[in-house]
């Protein structure tokens, strides 16, 4: 069964700086392409990044671009998402996404002073 | 960037009524060499991740009731619930996985019980 189960968020700064993680398990994560998508309070869904399977690749929201950065370490079946320069825009929770149907339950950013 | 846009962005149906959600792209999503839309249906109720319906816009997900059915193909999808239960009121959207890396999700659409 895939399990995807993100950790790090929390309430932080405007500002400030976050690492997000997910571990998965269930499935060969290093042959996959992974993503993180958000959802801010009573709003929809929002894609956030993207990363191929080994890493070489990578996308970002507009909104985003040039203040996250993602990464993936395969050996540890782990991705990450290192966010920068938090607006409260980002407050959200962000899920991490294997297509289509594998979604971990999320982790809470609250971006406030 | 695909635009996904669905309408409408709320519905209120009777029990036992059908419910119906379009989602139209911005640009085709059906993939030639496949023969495959790269278009998928969720549903999310609140506090919860979105849960997978529909994927290669009509292939229902294991597990999921024989009353939800997905159709279109190229750039307009529908959703259909053909008779609406009083578990089904949540967010329906769309998302397009024809870019790998770069996904799109419709706005989302609100079904009530009227």
């Amino acid at each position: 069964e895939v399990q995807l189960v993100e950790s790090g968020g929390g309430l932080v700064q405007p500002g400030g700086s976050l690492r997000l993680s997910c571990s998965a398990s269930g499935f060969t994560f290093s042959s996959y392409a992974m993503h993180w998508v958000r959802q801010a309070p009573g709003k929809g869904l929002e894609y956030v990044s993207a990363i191929s399977s080994n890493g070489g690749s990578t996308y970002y929201a507009d909104s985003v671009k040039g203040r996250f950065t993602i990464s993936r370490d395969n050996s540890k079946n782990t991705l990450y998402l290192q966010m920068s320069s938090l607006r409260a825009e980002d407050t959200a929770v962000y899920y991490c996404v294997k297509l289509v149907n594998s979604w971990g339950k999320g982790t809470t950013v609250t971006v406030s002073s | 960037d695909i635009v996904m846009t669905q309408s409408p962005d709320s519905l209120a149906v009777s029990l036992g009524e059908r419910a119906t959600i379009n989602c139209k792209s911005s640009q085709s999503v059906l993939y030639s060499s496949n023969n495959k839309n790269y278009l998928a249906w969720y549903q999310q109720k609140p506090g919860q991740p979105p849960k997978l319906l529909i994927y290669w816009a009509s292939t229902r997900e294991s597990g999921v009731p024989d009353r939800f059915s997905g159709s279109g193909s190229g750039t307009d999808f529908t959703l259909t619930i053909s008779s609406l239960q009083a578990e089904d009121v949540a967010v329906y959207y769309c998302q397009q996985y024809y870019s790998t890396l770069l996904i799109t999700f419709g706005q989302g659409t609100r079904l009530e019980i009227k």
